[in-house]
This record gives C-alpha cells, structure tokens and sequence, in this order.
C-alpha cells in the first residue's frame, strides 16, 4: 500500500488559478520529490528537496520541504492547460515511496 | 534514443502464461529499478540492481516475480503462471550513480509496460 498520503485525490482547475496539493508521511525521508505523469508516460521528476524546511521554485512551481521531514506542498501558479495530468509525491530513501497521486483536470 | 526503453508497451496474457517484459536503461546508468503501478494508484517498489548485482528484491509480491540483468545494462523482470491481480503498468526506472550512495542522483523512469492478465 502507498507509505505517504496525498490531498487532495483530484482538482480541476480553471486556466490562470493557482494549485495546490500536499502530501505527509508516517515516515522521515532525506529526500523528498515530486513527479508528474501524463496519459501513456511514465513519471517525469519536478522538483527535487533535499533539506529539511526548504523551498525549491521551478518555473511556476513551487515546492517545500517540511521542517519534520514527513511532508511536503507543491505549488503550481497561474495554471496553464498542458499542467492537467497526475502528480505524485514520492519520499527517496533511495528507493522510491510514491503517493497515490492527485489527479488534475481542466474545468469545463 | 537517449531515454529508457520498455518492451513492448502492451502486454495481454492469458492467465496462468509465463510473461517477459524489457528494459533498456540509459547506457552508463549504473542504477536500475523495477516498480508496479496499479491502475489509480501510485508506482510501488519492486526490485533494484546496482549493474548486474540484485542488491534489494524486497518489494517483489510472490516467488513468481523474477529479475535479472546478467550483464549490467538490459534487465528482464520475468512474471510466471501470470494471474490478473498481476494486471499493472511495469515501470522500469535507471540512474547514473549507485543509489543507496548517491540519494540525490535523479532516477529517469520509461514508459512502461502495461500487462494486461485476462
């Protein structure tokens, strides 16, 4: 079963609104990543955290790390169309321990 | 191409058939792992190679999962007597650096192989 638990489960969103999801752990992870995957693809790594309260920006994303090591928040601003798709979480103890995904659609 | 290679990308079996799916890692990644991501759900951990050595196969459900990369680059993740809670996508994922040393090398994940048991 998935180790972390991720929020929400699915958005739709509007193009041009902000997005947020987050995510926690019963468990420390060192690193933390979160990933996107589209229809047909396998995951494609965001942004990578590596230290405890960080905050990593890429583009208009937006990450932080929290301070306890047992989760995390993605931002995604300004939402564009091609952002619809399922990111997922994933904690990096060398192996990965993904989420179970939050699934972002456009409203109609 | 300079991606990693799954084959093939559909895969329906017959319950009870013996299945053989293939990965082509990134040429030089030393770091090769093997996830299942159930429909909905998120990639679960199956097995890791750091080259050719089976350094953790802890996430493997059942005795008919079986894993090798004999040479250190092309890995098989063999399936036998396939039964429909087999029914996933089989993700195959490579990194350049040993991954238990080196955490913050980024793994780069292919398509997959969605197997279908019917």
């Amino acid at each position: 079963g998935q180790q972390l638990n991720q929020s929400p489960q699915s958005m739709f969103i509007q193009e041009g609104e902000d997005v947020s999801m987050n995510c926690t752990s019963s468990s420390i992870f060192n690193t933390w990543l979160w990933y996107k995957q589209d229809p047909g693809e396998g995951p494609v790594l965001l942004i990578a955290l590596y230290k405890a309260g960080e905050l990593t920006s890429n583009g208009r994303l937006t990450a932080q790390f929290g301070i306890t090591r047992k989760d995390s928040f993605l931002n995604i601003s300004a939402s564009i169309p091609s952002d619809v798709g399922i990111y997922f979480c994933a904690g990096n103890d060398y192996k990965l321990s993904f989420g179970a995904g939050t699934t972002v659609t456009v409203r109609a | 191409g300079a991606g990693v290679s799954q084959s093939p990308r559909y895969k329906v079996a017959k319950r009870g058939q013996d299945v053989a799916l293939r990965c082509d890692p990134i040429s030089g990644h030393v770091s090769l792992f093997w996830y299942q991501q159930a429909l909905g759900q998120g990639p679960e951990f199956l097995t890791y190679f750091q080259n050719e050595a089976q350094l953790d196969k802890s996430g493997l459900p059942s005795d008919r999962f079986f894993a090798e990369r004999p040479e250190g680059s092309v890995s098989t993740l063999k399936i036998q007597r396939t039964q429909q809670e087999d029914s996933a996508v089989y993700l195959c994922a490579s990194s350049l650096k040993a991954a238990r040393t080196s955490t913050n090398t980024e793994a780069f994940f292919g398509q997959g192989t969605r197997l279908t048991v019917v």
